[in-house]
């Protein structure tokens, strides 16, 4: 089975334009998350979808937004970018089950460099 | 509110040695534990994970963690490192039954010497 697939892997993108990454969850994950981590920290949560909704929301500004379609995939888009946005962006799927077991996949991520 | 502390940000051992990797977390809730870990250029992949029951955990490639409430810890370790494992090591909580929404401490790259 296929795991968690992102695109682009790379990316490079000027300050002030808008990007977009996809992400493509394991076949059967219901809930997509998405990370932003920033060389030499940790992944820090931007959003969490379920069902198509929005679960959550990290600490992140308005220029950051998501969706997720009928067939579980998700869009990050960033707009207005700023050099600060220049990131490892990670996404993660899951299947939500009871008792404790769920599980997060990771993607391989979509490098983003802000010129 | 949740927070991951991991002490240290490198450490290096010889191979065969033991590895000890430290990890402090902060949760308001009963708290789901995991450690990652992340090669060079590629997403994060689960090592292991508590949520509740068994206090010490046994991952994947022979590591283990063990979840002490008192001290608020949960630090990994492996008895004898491979050069293998060199790599770095997320150490994360997440709010009780929602693993999506974790969050990671700022990591701790484990180097390992011949």
């Amino acid at each position: 089975d296929a795991g968690v697939t992102q695109s682009p892997t790379h990316l490079i993108k000027t300050r002030g334009q808008q990007v977009t990454l996809r992400c493509s969850p394991i076949s059967g994950h219901k809930s997509v998350s998405w990370y932003q981590q920033v060389l030499g920290q940790g992944p820090q949560f931007i959003f969490q979808y379920y069902e198509k909704e929005e679960r959550g929301r990290g600490n992140f500004p308005d220029r950051f937004s998501a969706r997720q379609f009928p067939n579980y995939s998700s869009e990050l888009n960033v707009n207005a970018l700023l050099l600060g946005d220049s990131a490892l962006y990670l996404c993660a799927s899951s299947l939500p089950l009871a008792g404790g077991n769920e599980k997060l996949f990771f993607g391989s991520g979509t490098q983003l460099s802000v010129l | 509110a949740q927070s991951v502390t991991q002490l240290g940000s490198h450490v290096s051992v010889s191979e065969g040695a033991l590895v000890l990797l430290r990890c402090n977390y902060s949760s308001s809730v009963p708290p789901y534990l995991f450690w990652y870990v992340q090669y060079p250029n590629q997403g994060l992949q689960l090592l292991l994970k508590y949520t509740t029951g068994a206090t010490l955990v046994k991952g994947i490639n022979g590591f283990e963690a063990e979840f002490k409430k008192s001290e608020t810890s949960f630090h990994l370790t492996k008895p004898s490192a491979h050069m293998s494992d060199a790599a770095e090591y997320f150490c994360a909580v997440s709010p009780y039954t929602n693993a999506g929404k974790s969050t990671f401490g700022d990591g701790t790259t484990l180097t390992v010497k011949p």
